[in-house]
């Protein structure tokens, strides 16, 4: 099992340029999530989203756009970068079904550096 | 005012002492609690869960959740130096899958020889 994995692991834009963060789990979980990290700021929720077909806003979904593709898929979009977006990029799945906790288990990051 | 607060740290123990890590937060109908370890350039992984008010231990960890003082910690016993790291306290807040996880800021704990 590969758990959660998110593609590209690193990526430099230019401002305005767009692109798309990917996201694919292989535990079956309902839940996926997108979350930011710059220092000293811990984790930031941008979007959620509970099932295939449903997203809702985070704290800071402004600037990003996300897709359920299926239930293993959840991409981030970013239709016009900004240096305010330079961050890592972490993705994260969970299930609260039967005794599961909720516990997040997340992907490795994108470090993505917008110029 | 944040949802989730944590004091940023660093917060620095001796080795061998007991580290205490503090969260306050938001009451909205918050369910599950969660404390999280993350070291420089990882993700964050699990290290203690508790929903329900009083103590959970688990080897050196202890957890601790008052709701009615909003206010979840975690207790590290014996300090060591693998444990210097950030710890991430998370707030699950919903009943069903639909739900939405906040993190505090972190706390960077070093633990020095």
């Amino acid at each position: 099992n590969a758990g959660v994995t998110q593609t590209p692991k690193f990526q430099v834009l230019k401002t305005g340029q767009s692109m798309t963060l990917q996201c694919a789990q292989d535990m079956n979980h309902n839940s996926m999530y997108w979350y930011r990290q710059d220092p000293g700021m811990g984790l930031r929720l941008i979007y959620y989203s509970a099932s295939e077909g449903t997203t809702d806003k985070g704290e800071v979904p402004n600037g990003y756009n996300v897709s359920r593709l299926n239930k293993r898929e959840f991409s981030l979009r970013l239709e016009s970068a900004a240096p305010s977006q330079t961050s890592v990029y972490f993705c994260a799945s969970s299930d609260r079904t039967g005794s599961n906790t909720g516990e997040l288990f997340f992907g490795e990051g994108s470090r993505l550096t917008v110029l | 005012q944040k949802e989730v607060e944590q004091n940023s740290g660093p917060l620095s123990v001796p080795e061998g002492a007991i580290a205490s890590l503090n969260c306050t937060y938001s009451d909205r109908g918050s369910q599950s609690f969660f404390w999280y370890r993350q070291y420089s350039g990882k993700s964050p992984e699990l290290i203690m869960f508790i929903y329900s008010n009083g103590d959970k231990e688990d080897g050196r960890f202890t957890a601790q959740l008052n709701k009615a003082s909003q206010y979840v910690s975690l207790l590290i016993r014996d300090s060591q130096p693998s444990d210097s790291a950030t710890y991430l306290c998370a707030v699950m807040w919903g009943y069903s899958s639909a739900s939405k996880i906040i993190f505090g800021s972190g706390t960077r704990l070093s633990i020095r020889p």
